[in-house]
Formats: C-alpha cells, sequence, structure tokens
C-alpha cells in the first residue's frame, strides 16, 4: 500500500518568506509526527498529534513554527518568516497506537532558505 | 548534553565483516529503544525495537539494551555492501510518543 507522502520535495525560500510543508499519512494512522533533520545530525522533534488528543508541541523551536492536522489526515507545517537555520530535511512519520508502535517515515521536504 | 549520544562515524568495513554500532543515554526515564537505517536522501526505517533491557536478535541483527549503564548496541553480522546506510539509534520514554535520536553513524560496506 501507499506510505507517507510529503510535498512538496524539495523547496527553496528566501529569508523572511512564509513556506507551507505538505504531509500525507498512510491511511488510517492515528498519529502524526513531524521532525527535523539539519545536515549531518539526527532527528529534532517537533509536534506530535494522537488521534482528537491535544498536540503535543514541545519541540516546535520557536513561535514562527505551526502545524495542523485536519480531519485526522493530512498534516501541514507551516514556517513564518523563515529563517537561514530552519534550513533542513523535514521529516513526517505516521503509526498506528498499538503495542509496538512503528513510525514510517516519509521522504521529507528538504527546504533551503536563502 | 544531549539525551541520546551516538559513537560519531564514518564507520568502513569490508563485507562480511561485523559490525557495532553504539550510543548512550542520559534519561533515566527511557523504556523503549530503537534502532532506524536511514538510505541517502530516504527518510528512516525501523530496523529494531526493544523494549527495556536486554537482547532481541532478527536475522543478521541484533540489538542490545543494558540500563544498568544506559548503553544502547547494535550488531551486524556478515555484513553486507546494502547494510551501508546511516544508522540512527533512538529512545523514548512511552510506547507512542515522541522519540530522542542520536546523530547517526555513516556505515560503509565495502566488496
Amino acid at each position: 500500500g501507499a506510505g507517507v507522502s510529503q510535498s512538496p520535495s524539495n523547496k527553496v525560500t528566501e529569508k523572511g518568506k512564509d513556506v507551507e510543508l505538505r504531509c500525507d499519512p498512510i491511511s488510517g494512522h492515528t498519529a502524526l509526527y513531524w521532525y527535523r533533520q539539519s545536515l549531518g545530525q539526527g532527528l529534532e522533534f517537533l509536534i506530535y498529534f494522537q488521534g482528537n488528543s491535544a498536540p503535543d508541541k514541545s519541540g516546535l523551536p520557536s513561535d514562527r513554527f505551526s502545524a495542523e492536522r485536519t480531519g485526522g489526515s493530512v498534516s501541514t507545517l507551516t514556517i513564518q518568516r523563515t529563517q537561514q537555520e530552519d534550513s533542513a530535511v523535514y521529516l513526517c512519520a505516521s503509526s498506528l497506537k498499538r503495542e509496538r508502535e512503528t513510525q514510517y517515515f516519509g521522504p521529507g521536504t528538504r527546504l533551503l532558505v536563502l | 548534553q544531549k539525551e541520546v549520544e551516538q559513537d560519531p562515524g564514518p564507520l568502513s568495513v569490508p563485507e562480511g565483516a561485523i559490525v557495532s554500532l553504539n550510543c548512550t543515554y542520559s534519561n533515566s526515564a527511557f523504556q523503549y529503544f530503537m534502532w532506524y537505517r536511514q538510505y541517502s536522501r530516504k527518510g528512516p526505517e525501523l530496523l529494531m525495537y526493544t523494549y527495556s533491557s536486554g537482547n532481541k536478535e532478527d536475522g543478521r541483527f541484533t540489538a542490545q539494551v543494558d540500563k544498568s549503564s544506559k548503553y544502547i548496541s547494535l550488531f551486524i553480522r556478515d555484513s553486507q555492501p546494502s547494510d551501508s546506510a546511516t544508522y540512527l539509534c533512538a529512545s523514548k520514554t512511552t510506547n507512542a510518543g515522541k522519540s530522542t535520536f542520536g546523530d547517526g553513524t555513516t556505515l560503509t560496506v565495502k566488496p
């Protein structure tokens, strides 16, 4: 079946512009995660949605970052007034809440802020 | 200090070698431990998932967790060129929820 998809695959923007990154999780998955991966580094947690519960926003680095999940499915990560340090790969993952939770990752959106 | 520290790479080994990848962690509340494999320009994929201390084996891969020393290891036996990738260790406090990742070790297996 279809995996997690993300769009766009690449995004180049100018400092100060807003960007929106989209994630389509695996159908039926109740949990959705956003992570950020800077060059040569591990993944940094940003935000976690689980069903109808309030999202865990503890990883968002500043109030320029926000995310929504509409209808328990598609999610959009928005970065306002982008800065050069926002350049990274933004990864989305989805999972079913079960005894052994497996997060399935999308291919990521490579964001470059000039 | 990062909550999960991973041995830096890169690591280069000949085909057939045994590979040892290692991480340490500082958060005593971590109970779930994972290893992910990430190929270039792809998202990570889960390799091993372990709860608490002990060993877990899956084919050529063995994951070890020692909670007393806060040490996580992944062993790859009979390494293959297709194992060439970046390996990320990760930990979390609850089954469902955010994971904390190490920075990754890039492995190259030479034919």
